[in-house]
């Protein structure tokens, strides 16, 4: 897996739109950016995965440019609920890969 | 929406005691992972498994723990004799092999308190 470097920690308010930046300067060529959400006391959720340009479901968009050495997970109008850790991962796409979770960035949305 | 699911929430035993961890992974899934948490800390790896086999284990994943897949159905993690560290929320994950390898789909966990 990469080495990625994202903020520990960030605030914003309800309705906001957040962006989360990772860092990943030593990407491989088959890796692929793949973002988890994890709410208090429960297992990380898969939100979104991509490999360049943008992607976008019904939870975020992830923003990838040309050189691939950072992605921007993008958050539209976010809730309380939304308060959760937020992990980048980078690596490559084959199965069974295990999963290695670095701090991840704690989002703490306020009214 | 399929779910991996685990049982028990919340277990309490005492040190030295034997526990395990059951999961259901979604059925049609064929790569299993047991991965923990201790309070305020990172979720970390401790072993995967592909057809009826350890694929993969971490270090912390010494000889008090295993791992089985009795019936199809379900996967348990057994702590031979629990040490007061062992405390933690204990997370079954499951992939279909098929998917993004990354898109692991997790239990709601298990948490043990071992006193």
């Amino acid at each position: 897996l990469a080495k990625t470097t994202q903020p520990i920690s960030m605030d914003s308010y309800e309705g906001q739109e957040v962006n989360i930046t990772c860092s990943h300067n030593n990407i491989a060529t088959n890796d692929y950016i793949t973002w988890y959400q994890q709410f208090p006391s429960q297992g990380p959720r898969f939100i979104i995965q991509g490999y360049k340009t943008k992607v976008t479901n019904e939870v975020a968009s992830l923003f990838i440019p040309a050189d691939r050495k950072s992605s921007t997970l993008s958050l539209p109008r976010v809730s309380l609920s939304d308060t959760a850790v937020y992990y980048c991962l980078v690596g490559e796409n084959s199965s069974a890969s295990k999963i290695i979770f670095g701090s991840g960035t704690r989002l703490s949305i306020r009214p | 929406e399929p779910e991996v699911t685990q049982t028990p929430s919340h277990q309490v035993t005492q040190m030295g005691q034997e526990v395990i961890l059951r999961c259901v992974p979604i059925s049609n899934h064929l790569y299993f992972y047991w991965y923990r948490q201790i309070l305020g800390q990172k979720v970390e790896f401790l072993v995967s498994f592909y057809n009826n086999e350890i694929s993969e284990k971490s270090e912390i994943f010494d000889d008090q723990f295993s791992v089985e897949r009795p019936d199809g159905s379900n996967f348990t993690l057994k702590i031979r004799s629990t040490k007061l560290e062992d405390s933690a929320m204990y997370f079954c994950a499951s992939t279909s092999g098929t998917k993004p390898a990354y898109e692991q789909y997790f239990g709601p966990g298990t948490r043990l308190t071992v006193t």
